[in-house]
């Protein structure tokens, strides 16, 4: 049963901490979205890669915000300083982009993050 | 201007009806739309893609494009309870070249008995 697989689940942390999100991407999936979401906002698109390199980060606060692919089945979303406006929920999504064309893109289950 | 613009509802249709969500999007070249449902405290999860001109039927859910005028559509036939939740539109701009996925606010449709 292939899905993206998110963790930590729930993520409560103090303001300042940093925090750490994991994403492991379907297998074979070559394009990976970094999503965030709120009430206010909707979801809004934070980063995203094609085969393990950063196609874009607009979306990020660049002084807090940091997104890797150390690998082809890890992507990572960390928060250093985290604030209180941080807190959200973080969707990561994989999909298979071929010959230009787009694909859909699968979610994972998220990541509940409240920062206190 | 939003770069994809959907009603953010609620949508009240009674059980059996036929569900109409529409969405409208900025960039002219996407070539790429997607429609996801997401209940409550989920994750998003797609329901449907369409990339031509038209209509594309899936059981229940059949999904309109229309290029020249820059919409997408939604409709759910037999609505039924379970089909409540909130319905994202999502298109992939060409601009930049890189195919990224934008999301609308969605439509939050709500099924009554």
């Amino acid at each position: 049963d292939a899905r993206v697989t998110q963790t930590p689940r729930h993520k409560v942390t103090e303001m300042g901490q940093e925090v750490t999100m994991r994403c492991q991407p379907i297998l074979g999936h070559n394009t990976v979205f970094w999503y965030r979401q709120t009430m206010m906002q909707g979801l809004e698109l934070l980063a995203y890669f094609r085969n393990r390199a950063p196609l874009d980060d607009s979306g990020m606060p660049k002084d807090r915000f940091s997104a890797e692919m150390p690998d082809a089945t890890l992507a990572t979303l960390k928060i250093q300083p985290s604030e209180p406006r941080d807190s959200a929920v973080y969707f990561c999504a994989s999909g298979l982009v071929v010959a230009g064309w787009d694909t859909e893109a699968f979610f994972g289950q998220g990541t509940r993050l409240t920062v206190v | 201007q939003k770069e994809v613009e959907q009603n953010s509802g609620p949508l009240s249709v009674p059980e059996g009806a036929i569900a109409s969500l529409n969405c409208t999007y900025s960039d002219r070249v996407s070539q790429s739309f997607f429609w996801y449902r997401q209940y409550s405290g989920k994750s998003p999860e797609l329901i449907m893609s369409i990339y031509s001109n038209g209509d594309k039927e899936d059981g229940r859910f059949t999904a309109q494009l229309n290029k020249a005028s820059q919409y997408v559509s939604l409709l759910i036939r037999d609505s039924q309870p379970s089909d409540s939740a909130t319905y994202l539109c999502a298109f992939a701009p060409l601009s930049g070249g890189y195919n990224k996925l934008i999301f609308g606010a969605g439509t939050r449709l709500a099924v009554h008995p």
